[in-house]
């Protein structure tokens, strides 16, 4: 079965820093990868996705992530973040199989923006 | 609708009563998931439909738990003799035809507090 852990559970930058939220990933096959932002009071947002071919992959609001197998590593990066950026992130892996269709979910990361 | 659509979005009950959570999901979306969100946990899966196949219930926690989804649309997630420890975010989601790694669009949530 798969399995994702985000080591950092919250993590402070200032805004106009850069950004990385790690995520590691446990499946035996190439996996579906997925970021998905939480904002305040809102339901969860898809950033972006990775199913194969190139592994740097380009998202909304600014996102990018990169799949690294050797690692075993779907982190997400930005550039330089803004206030609006202050949110829960979720990575999550999907098996590429038929019958798997469920979405098994990191434990989440809480970005505080700091002005 | 517009969106994924979930009700009450809060929810306040005694130990040992019985609740009912709705989820109305994107019209023609075949696919509907459950997830449970603990204070400070991730996302956990619960049950996921398929149009007219079996649904998966391997993520509920326990028999006190159960879903519907009638008609192929709107799902209530019904929780028996509710436990404090049943508080958490309830989260549905909806995709279009439930292949394997395909967005989610969630709902916002019902918050469920057990006294």
């Amino acid at each position: 079965a798969q399995s994702v852990t985000q080591p950092d559970i919250h993590i402070t930058v200032s805004e106009g820093a850069s950004l990385e939220l790690r995520c590691n990933y446990s499946y035996g096959a190439t996996p579906y990868l997925f970021w998905y932002v939480q904002s305040p009071g809102q339901g969860l947002q898809l950033l972006l996705k990775y199913f194969s071919g190139d592994t740097l992959v380009q998202g909304i609001k600014g996102f990018e992530a990169e799949f690294k197998r050797s690692q075993s590593s779907f982190n997400l990066r930005k550039p330089s973040v803004h206030w609006s950026d202050a949110a829960e992130y979720f990575c999550a892996v999907g098996a590429n199989r038929q019958g798997a269709q469920k979405l098994v979910f990191g434990q989440g990361t809480r970005l505080t923006i700091n002005p | 609708g517009a969106g994924v659509s979930q009700s009450p979005s809060n929810k306040v009950t005694e130990k040992g009563k019985d609740v009912e959570l709705r989820c109305d999901p994107i019209s023609g979306h075949t696919a509907l998931y459950w997830y449970r969100q603990s204070l400070g946990q991730g996302l956990e899966f619960l049950i996921y439909f398929q149009g007219n196949s079996a649904p998966d219930k391997s993520g509920l926690p326990s028999d006190r738990f159960s879903a519907e989804r009638t008609g192929g649309s709107v799902s209530t997630l019904t929780i028996q003799r509710t436990q404090q420890e049943d508080s958490a975010v309830y989260l549905c989601a909806s995709s279009l035809s439930g292949i394997t790694g395909e967005k989610l669009f969630f709902g916002s949530g019902t918050q469920l507090s057990v006294l």
